[in-house]
């Protein structure tokens, strides 16, 4: 069965200061993997894709690396901002079409 | 463009009354549907997903049940609710094809009282 976690739960950074944030599955037979992020009482908002075959992919301020062979994936937001407070998930699918979602990294930029 | 839309965004239902919560996509044919509930601390947790008109895998047995009538319209219904089945319920579609991206609905909140 395969499980994703995300370590810390919480985080707080001050504003401009880099965001890392990390994800990491068990099984690495996965056909890719997805970087959401969602604010209060709001659904999910895709940010990046990382299909098994790439390393990264990117997009602005923020870029995803992915490494399979270790089960992990790492998403690094630059320069955070007040308004990159919310809480970041990843999810690995794989199997079946089956997806696996991590419970997530609240993260809060301080101003 | 795609886009997904998901209604109502809150609702207050009392204990055994029936539930119907709507879901549709745009811009995309034949696509992979999903109902999920999200409870605080415990993630995501997928309760129904869809192939195709018709049909509905279940993945956890509940008091609920889905249903598909057209392509890109799915349903979640329940005939009498719980106390448990208060939560935030959120739907959701992909492609269909291989290494597709999944996009979600903005959800609703379902209290029971």
């Amino acid at each position: 069965k395969q499980e994703v976690t995300q370590i810390p739960a919480a985080l707080s950074v001050p504003e401009g200061e880099n965001l890392v944030l990390n994800c990491s599955f068990t099984d690495s037979a996965i056909y890719n993997l997805q970087w959401f992020r969602q604010d209060p009482g709001k659904g999910l908002t895709s940010l990046l894709l990382i299909q098994s075959s790439q390393r990264e992919q990117t997009s602005g301020r923020l870029n995803a690396s992915l490494d399979k062979s270790s089960g992990r994936s790492t998403l690094y937001i630059a320069a955070s901002q007040p308004g990159d407070s919310a809480t970041y998930l990843c999810a690995v699918r794989y199997g079946n079409n089956r997806l696996a979602f991590g419970k997530g990294n609240q993260v809060v930029v301080i101003p | 463009s795609q886009t997904i839309h998901q209604w109502p965004a809150t609702l207050v239902q009392p204990v055994g009354s029936p539930l119907s919560l709507e879901c549709t996509v745009e811009g995309t044919s034949n696509p992979n549907l999903y109902w999920y509930r999200q409870a605080a601390g415990r993630g995501l947790q997928l309760l129904f997903y869809s192939v195709g008109i018709g049909q509905i895998s279940s993945e956890v047995p509940q008091n609920l049940s889905a249903s598909r009538p057209q392509d890109r319209q799915f349903i979640l219904s329940s005939k009498k609710l719980l106390l448990s089945d208060s939560g935030f319920y959120l739907c959701a579609y992909d492609r269909g094809q291989g290494g597709s991206p999944l996009h979600f609905g903005n959800g609703t909140r379902l209290t029971v009282t």
